[in-house]
């Protein structure tokens, strides 16, 4: 059991640009969850995945996000056109519906818009 | 909709000593989970503790331990014997009639030696 691991740590772009970031699950988990958390706050529900099939979206998810896992194990996130407010920390969770998981946690990508 | 409220923003405890976090809910639904998530500095959110809201019975992790009301919509941590390794931002959450966890803000607790 390796974790949740999420790429790259820390992203650094200028607006406008487009960004995408990747998380690898536990193994074996078939649900995958990404959530935003900006500073001070919680983090707030993006979207999430049951095995490949993207089953609930926020609507803090907006046109300019979209999200996959085309093969049912790692996921990306993409930000097209990136705005100021989108500064903030992703991060990637998973679990596995069948025995009742809780939630686990990767480190996040912080992204900063300059 | 689900919401989750944390009044203290802030606490402090003493090497050893006892503290509680305070956490209210709301929600409609009849089936539901509550947790504490604990978030170091810079470091990834780990699972401190679950409760099952059909239990009665508070559950307990070592010297993790929560006073569940129902009724009251209550759900707080108790840290018994508290560590310096116990400073981080702690975040009530609940899930429930949706795969999603709905978090507070946060109470950020420092442990003084």
């Amino acid at each position: 059991d390796t974790g949740v691991s999420q790429d790259p740590r820390h992203k650094i772009t200028k607006r406008g640009q487009n960004v995408t970031f990747r998380c690898d699950p536990i193994s074996e988990h078939n649900r995958l969850y990404w959530y935003r958390q900006t500073l001070g706050q919680g983090p707030e529900f993006l979207t999430y995945f049951q095995n490949e099939a993207q089953l609930e979206k926020s609507r803090l998810l907006s046109d300019r996000f979209s999200a996959e896992r085309p093969k049912g194990s790692f996921s990306t996130l993409e930000i097209q056109r990136t705005e100021q407010g989108d500064s903030a920390m992703y991060l990637c969770a998973s679990s596995d519906w069948d025995s009742n998981q809780p939630q686990h946690f990767g480190d996040g990508t912080r992204l900063s818009i300059l | 909709a689900q919401t989750v409220t944390q009044s203290q923003p802030e606490m402090s405890v003493q090497e050893a000593e006892t503290v509680t976090l305070s956490c209210t809910y709301d929600t409609s639904e009849s089936d539901y989970y509550l947790f504490w998530y604990k978030q170091p500095p810079s470091r990834q959110m780990i699972l401190v503790i679950r409760q099952e809201a059909y239990k009665q019975q508070n559950a307990t992790e070592n010297r993790f331990s929560v006073n569940f009301q129902k009724a009251a919509k209550s759900f707080s941590l108790k840290i018994s014997d508290s560590q310096l390794g116990d400073a981080a931002m702690y975040f009530c959450a609940t899930q429930g009639g949706s795969e999603k966890l709905v978090f507070g803000k946060g109470t950020k607790l420092t442990v003084n030696p």
